[in-house]
């Protein structure tokens, strides 16, 4: 599986929008991006994940560039409750992959008031 | 709630010693993986069972440690003759193994957190 690079921490102000960059330039044409995070003192969450479009859904939009080779992780509207390590993984999904997942260190979001 | 739970939350022990974690995964959720975590860094793999079968074990699970998952329902997961090194959190996940979506997400427990003297 592709390794994936991010930013250790970052900060955002709560109610704007927080931009999660992720780089993952030897990805494969068939590895997908996947993104969860981890609230302090709790199991990681999954987010979203995605192949090559543009995903969006109730947490989240994914925004992957043309080549693949990094993407972003939009949380429109972040709130205190977003602060936490946010993990971008990328991974292969195949019919019946049972799917083990390679963590990295994650990017630090602090949302501050 | 339905979620993952394991137990303890916490276990201190002292070096030498057994210590043995339970997970209950989402009911009716085939697929369990056991992961990792120390401080600062992300989660990693274990070793993962699908119904009572373990197929996969990472080079991380030396032969102090042994997972069970016995009638594919909760699972245990011994760690023989702890060791400093070992202390960490130690997550479970589960997921539904079914459908037609080839991705079936995770579901993290909340940990139980060890800590070797």
């Amino acid at each position: 599986d592709a390794k994936t690079t991010q930013p250790p921490s970052m900060d955002c102000a709560e109610g704007r929008a927080a931009n999660l960059p992720c780089n993952h330039s030897t990805i494969s044409g068939n590895e997908y991006v996947y993104w969860y995070r981890q609230i302090h003192s709790q199991g990681p969450q999954y987010i979203i994940h995605g192949l090559k479009n543009n995903e969006t859904n109730e947490m989240a939009s994914l925004i992957i560039t043309e080549d693949r080779k990094s993407s972003t992780l939009i949380l429109p509207h972040a709130t205190l409750r977003d602060t936490a390590v946010y993990y971008c993984i990328v991974r292969v999904e195949v019919t019946d992959s049972w799917g083990k997942l390679q963590f990295g260190a994650g990017t630090q979001v602090v949302v501050t008031p | 709630d339905t979620g993952v739970s394991q137990d303890p939350r916490h276990k201190i022990t002292k070096r030498g010693q057994n210590v043995t974690f339970r997970c209950d995964p989402i009911s009716e959720h085939n697929r369990l993986y056991w992961y990792r975590q120390t401080l600062g860094q992300g989660p990693e793999f274990l070793t993962y069972f699908q119904n009572e079968a373990q197929l996969e074990k990472s080079r991380l699970l030396s032969d102090r440690f042994s997972a069970e998952r016995p009638k594919g329902s909760f699972s245990t997961l011994e760690i023989q003759r702890t060791e400093q090194g070992d202390s960490a959190m130690y997550l479970c996940a589960s997921s539904s193994g079914r459908g037609l979506n080839l991705y079936n997400e995770q579901f993290f427990g909340p940990g139980t957190r060890l800590t070797v003297l």
